[in-house]
């Protein structure tokens, strides 16, 4: 158990709707990295945040979107989905020394 | 600009056998390294890391790897593997911007 969790685990939906992935850090992790993991693009960084503030932008496309909260859970937002959006969503947080500790993922399926 | 290459896309081992999975980077610094796995339908874990000094870090899971500089290797190795071992192994580079990048993964594949 790595400590992070992640809602929900599983997530089926439709093409054009929105979902929204939610992550619980560990405890003292200031920092949380969104990853998007698929059979043909393999793990692709998407966004982190770092106390409440973006740090960095990966390939993240303009229909999602990321926050991070003042008690540092976050939440990755998916709009107009598409099939090509199916994947395994991978919430990580880190302490300043950089290692990532990450959740299960939530599996998203777009029908 | 930092990268991480994973020469091996699939590697198969019989059980008790040892194991090598190769990793480079390339990067402009002493990067921060780690092996990271991942069983299927899981996360990723942790399995060890290199800061600085010793070249030879032992992690979780009776895994090790070494930090070569000359070489910009950071090869993940078990000197007999077990069938739980079967699983997709990723190296990762922490570097610039704190930004963590990761390589395409090894399958590991182990026969009984």
């Amino acid at each position: 158990d790595s400590g992070v969790t992640q809602t929900p685990k599983h997530l089926i939906t439709a093409t054009g709707q929105r979902v929204t992935l939610r992550c619980s850090p560990r405890s003292g992790d200031l920092s949380v990295y969104w990853y998007q993991q698929s059979l043909d693009q393999g793990l692709q960084f998407l966004i982190q945040y770092y106390n409440g503030e973006e740090r960095a932008k990966g390939n993240i496309l303009e229909r999602f979107s990321a926050q991070q909260f003042p008690d540092l859970h976050s939440e990755l937002n998916l709009s107009s989905l598409e099939l090509g959006d199916s994947a395994l969503y991978f919430c990580a947080t880190s302490p300043p020394t950089g290692e990532l500790f990450f959740g299960e993922g939530s599996r998203l399926t777009v029908l | 600009a930092q990268s991480v290459t994973q020469p091996d896309i699939h590697i198969t081992v019989s059980e008790g056998a040892s194991l090598e999975l190769r990793c480079n980077y390339s990067y402009g610094a002493t990067p921060y390294l780690f092996w990271y796995v991942q069983s299927p339908g899981q996360g990723l874990q942790l399995l060890l890391k290199y800061f600085s000094g010793d070249t030879l870090v032992q992690g979780i899971k009776g895994f090790e790897a070494e930090f070569k500089r000359s070489q910009s290797s950071f090869n993940l190795r078990k000197p007999s593997v077990h069938w739980s071992d079967a699983a997709e192994y990723f190296c990762a580079l922490y570097g610039t911007a704190s930004k963590l990048t990761f390589g395409t993964g090894t399958r590991l594949q182990v026969t009984l």
